[in-house]
């Protein structure tokens, strides 16, 4: 059963750079594709984009300026990054595992609240 | 982008209930859905991928149907621990986007 567990700093201030890392047990990086989504207070989910198991990446394109997901398979992990961050971006970041063809996400994190505030 | 509205936004149901709630594409997007179940504090679940295939593990009372642009999820015999926010989301485009859920609470 592939484990997900998020991690990183639960409030960070306006403009700085969100960082977030999703560890990856009984399953590895190197296949599969490895997402991102989030889900702000009291609205839906937004999908931020994933990383193919080739390394390659896909965005959403109303956050593809400012996000940056990179993987480290010494340590199976995958890495979310999102700059200049606003108040906005306060949000569950949730990590998940993405099944080819019809790109289900089988397999999700907790989620960690992040928020944007000064 | 596909954008996918989600029907009813709550609905109130008890025990042993049969549920319907359904899910409608701004486009047409062949049988490219997927429905997850979202409990506060517990990591999300696929229930349905490919619009009526079941994800491994999932009991057999829920079920998917549609294809094009209107698609369901139903639950046979709603369950305890069923109550919860079901969201759909789309996979037609490499722009993934979802819906915006529907609750099931306790009537």
């Amino acid at each position: 059963q592939v484990q997900l567990q998020e991690s990183g700093p639960g409030l960070i201030k306006p403009s700085e750079t969100l960082s977030l890392t999703c560890t990856v047990s009984d399953a590895s990086i190197t296949t599969h594709y490895w997402g991102w989504i989030r889900q702000p207070p009291g609205k839906g989910l937004e999908w931020i984009g994933y990383m193919y198991h080739s390394g390659g990446t896909n965005y959403n394109p109303s956050l593809k300026s400012r996000v940056t997901i990179s993987g480290d398979t010494s340590k199976n992990q995958v890495s979310l990054r999102l700059s200049s961050v606003t108040a906005a971006d306060t949000a569950v970041y949730y990590c998940a595992r993405g099944v080819e063809g019809v790109v289900q996400f089988d397999s999700w994190g907790q989620g960690a609240l992040v928020t944007v505030s000064s | 982008d596909i954008q996918m509205t989600q029907s009813p936004p709550s609905l109130s149901a008890s025990v042993g209930d049969s549920v319907t709630f359904t899910c409608r594409a701004s486009q047409s997007i062949s049988r490219y859905v997927n429905w997850y179940q979202m409990k506060s504090g517990k990591a999300p679940k696929l229930l349905i991928y490919a619009a009526s295939n079941l994800h491994s593990g999932v009991p057999s009372r829920f079920s998917g149907s549609g294809s094009g642009t209107e698609f369901t999820l139903t639950i046979s015999s709603l369950q305890p621990e069923d109550f919860a926010t079901y969201h759909c989301q789309q996979s037609y485009s490499p722009f993934l986007t979802f819906g915006g859920g529907t609750r099931v609470e306790v009537k």
